[in-house]
């Protein structure tokens, strides 16, 4: 088993519309959780951290349920621009060597 | 500005011919990280170093070597690249192994024939 597992997609939606993403990961010692975003063919980066309140920036909202070992991110309001793939991203280890654990990523592809 | 560069980006090679791709980072982080991306495997850890001549095995560090001997630069080193070792390479650094953020390379695209 994945430690950290995406649904790959795509999901393709129309602009406007609102998507959600589900990870799930399996290590219960995870520390931190971050979603990224890559676009084609390029570099990670950094989209959003993820606590354990839920947290929003704009458009994007991200809420983390450690009891199911579940993240979510929530797109309102796609964009054209929004399309890309987006990585779960799980911190995982122990003290000593505690590494980000990425997950396969879900692509989105945003439609006019 | 802030950043972490990798050379080459792209590099087409045959096999058994060592070869290095460099990472240098300008953001004074103590950890310094090398992954490689295939299709359907997300990106996977091959070496971390946590501080100058401090490194340490990742998840798939088999056929690569390493090594920090300043804390800005992160070579990593392919003594006798094989075809199976044809991806796309990311290096990254952070302030530290806790929660902060990564900073990604532009990659470096790897082909060996």
């Amino acid at each position: 088993r994945k430690e950290v597992e995406q649904d790959p997609g795509p999901f393709n939606v129309p602009e406007g519309a609102t998507v959600a993403f589900n990870c799930t990961y399996s290590n219960s010692a995870s520390q931190s959780f971050f979603w990224y975003r890559q676009d084609c063919r390029k570099e990670p980066k950094l989209l959003m951290s993820v606590y354990s309140s839920g947290n929003e920036d704009g458009r994007f909202t991200a809420q983390l349920n450690r009891a199911s070992q579940y993240i979510s991110l929530l797109i309102r309001d796609s964009k054209l621009s929004d399309s890309a793939t987006y990585l779960c991203v799980v911190n995982i280890g122990s003290t000593g060597r505690r590494a980000l654990t990425f997950g396969s990523g879900t692509r989105l592809q945003v439609q006019p | 500005e802030a950043q972490v560069t990798q050379n080459p980006r792209y590099l087409i090679t045959v096999t058994g011919k060592k070869l290095t791709v460099t990472c240098s980072q300008n953001m004074n982080h103590e950890y310094m990280s090398w992954y490689r991306q295939d299709p359907g495997l997300g990106l996977r850890q091959i070496y971390y170093s946590m501080n100058v001549e401090v490194t340490d095995k990742g998840d798939v560090p088999e056929g690569y070597k390493v090594s920090r001997k300043e804390k800005r630069n992160f070579p990593l080193i392919l003594e006798s690249p094989s075809p199976n070792q044809t991806s796309l390479y990311f290096c990254a650094s952070r302030w530290d192994n806790r929660n902060t953020e990564a900073f990604f390379g532009q990659g470096t695209r790897l082909t060996v024939v």
